[in-house]
């Protein structure tokens, strides 16, 4: 059974640029979660995606934004690069968000680095 | 609202030497409560988990962790490091959902011969 596949692993942008990050989930799974890692602030969860419609959002600026197609698969995006959204990028997915354990399934991540 | 504290950002071991990490967690709930591994260059793998029932719960390569409600922790013990064991920990809460996780800041664990 194939896991969560993040793309690109890794890339390089300069600031002011836009970036898009790509998730697919385990098949079968339906929720899709994105956090962002940084040595300074360590894993922050930035957005939940369920049935298409985003489910919950942590705190981060609006130019942060997400999507989630019929297939589960889902889209993260960050407008107007800063330094500081320099980070390792990681999405995860559960199986159904009734009647679920908490357990979440990772990728391995995609890591923008921001010159 | 939950928040997880891990005490030490970085155990250091000898091979053949026991394993501690230390967690405490926050939560106005009964938590669900997770030991995520991180490799260098990788995401995040689970280790164990504590949803309901046994408070010791055995995870994968030797790690167990125990559930103490009346002291809010969740330490997470192996009684023989490796030297493949070394890595970043991460303690974490999920959320009342399930659907979203709480991590505290990591421990890195060094192994050394």
């Amino acid at each position: 059974k194939a896991g969560v596949t993040q793309t690109p692993r890794y890339l390089i942008k300069t600031r002011g640029q836009q970036v898009t990050l790509s998730c697919s989930p385990i098949s079968g799974h339906r929720s899709v979660s994105w956090y962002q890692q940084t040595p300074g602030q360590g894993l922050q969860f930035l957005f939940e995606y369920f049935s298409e419609t985003q489910r919950n959002k942590g705190n981060f600026p609006g130019r942060f934004s997400g999507r989630q197609f019929s297939n589960s698969r889902s889209e993260m995006n960050v407008s107007t690069l800063e330094l500081g959204d320099s980070a390792l990028y990681l999405c995860a997915s559960i199986k159904d968000r009734v009647e679920n354990t908490g357990e979440l399934f990772f990728g391995e991540g995609s890591r923008l680095t921001v010159l | 609202a939950q928040s997880v504290t891990q005490l030490g950002s970085h155990v250091s071991v000898s091979e053949g030497a026991l394993v501690l990490l230390r967690c405490n967690y926050s939560s106005s709930v009964p938590p669900y409560l997770f030991w995520y591994v991180q490799y260098p260059n990788q995401g995040l793998q689970l280790l164990l988990k504590y949803t309901t029932g046994a408070t010791l719960v055995k995870g994968i390569n030797g790690f167990e962790a125990e559930f103490k409600k009346s002291e809010t922790s969740f330490h997470l013990t192996n009684p023989s490091a490796h030297m493949s064991d070394a890595a970043e920990y991460f303690c974490a809460v999920s959320n009342q959902a399930g659907t979203a996780l709480i991590f505290g800041k990591g421990t890195t664990l060094s192994v050394s011969s």
